[in-house]
């Protein structure tokens, strides 16, 4: 069965250290991944996702499928990062199967 | 216009009313999905709509019932609910449904809060 995983529930960093959001999936077919975040009182977003390889708002992630991980990395961390990410799986059809999030504050 | 709309923000409803929430897009998207988010917990998904036709139903129980009534509508109607049943409700699109359109980003709207009282 598909599943996600984030450890930390709860990441506290100061601004300008470097961030990172854990992440690991347990899929049998080829997984395709993502990171979605929710900023206080937004909707909730893609940010990221593995297909792209892009750096999206200073964010990267790269997919291990050897330690089927896709953490969340940001070198220097800004206030405005403090929000809730979840990462995603896309199993079959469309559908989505969200880890528990992982809520980050970067304090001043 | 990017933006998936969803009516109304905030519903309050008895056990015994019937209400509906509704979603709304227009970016020619001809996926649309309902999906339910208790507090500080991850979007869970109920139903999928793939060119208005009903393709998944998370067992969700008949009191939700969804409705297509074309490209750019998705409608949740709602009938003896419990309040249990309180949560964020949220909606989304995107470009096509299916294995291989996982480039496709899914477009979440703001959510309408349901309370059941």
């Amino acid at each position: 069965a598909q599943r996600v995983t984030q450890p930390e529930k709860l990441l506290s960093v100061f601004k300008g250290a470097p961030v990172e959001l854990k992440c690991n999936y347990s899929y049998s077919g080829s997984p395709e991944l993502f990171w979605y975040v929710q900023y206080s009182r937004q909707r909730l977003q893609l940010l990221l996702r593995h297909i792209s390889r892009e750096s999206i708002k200073g964010f990267t992630a790269d997919l291990n499928k050897g330690e089927t991980s896709f953490h969340l990395k940001k070198p220097f961390a800004q206030e405005e990062d403090s929000a809730m990410y979840y990462c995603a799986l896309l199993t079959s059809g469309s559908r989505l199967t969200f880890g528990e999030g992982t809520q980050l504050t970067v304090n001043p | 216009d990017t933006e998936v709309t969803q009516t109304p923000k905030h519903l309050v409803m008895g056990m015994t009313n019937k209400k509906s929430l509704k979603c709304e897009q227009h970016m020619g998207h001809r996926a649309m999905y309902w999906y339910k988010q208790k507090a500080k917990k991850p979007p869970e998904l109920m139903f999928v709509y793939s060119y208005e036709k009903l393709s998944i139903n998370e067992s969700v129980p008949s009191r939700f019932s969804p409705e297509c009534p074309n490209s750019s509508l998705l409608n949740l109607h709602l009938h003896a609910l419990q309040p249990e049943d309180s949560a964020l409700y949220l909606c989304a699109s995107s470009q096509v449904y299916g294995r291989g359109a996982g480039s496709y980003e899914q477009y979440f709207g703001p959510g309408t809060r349901l309370t059941v009282t």
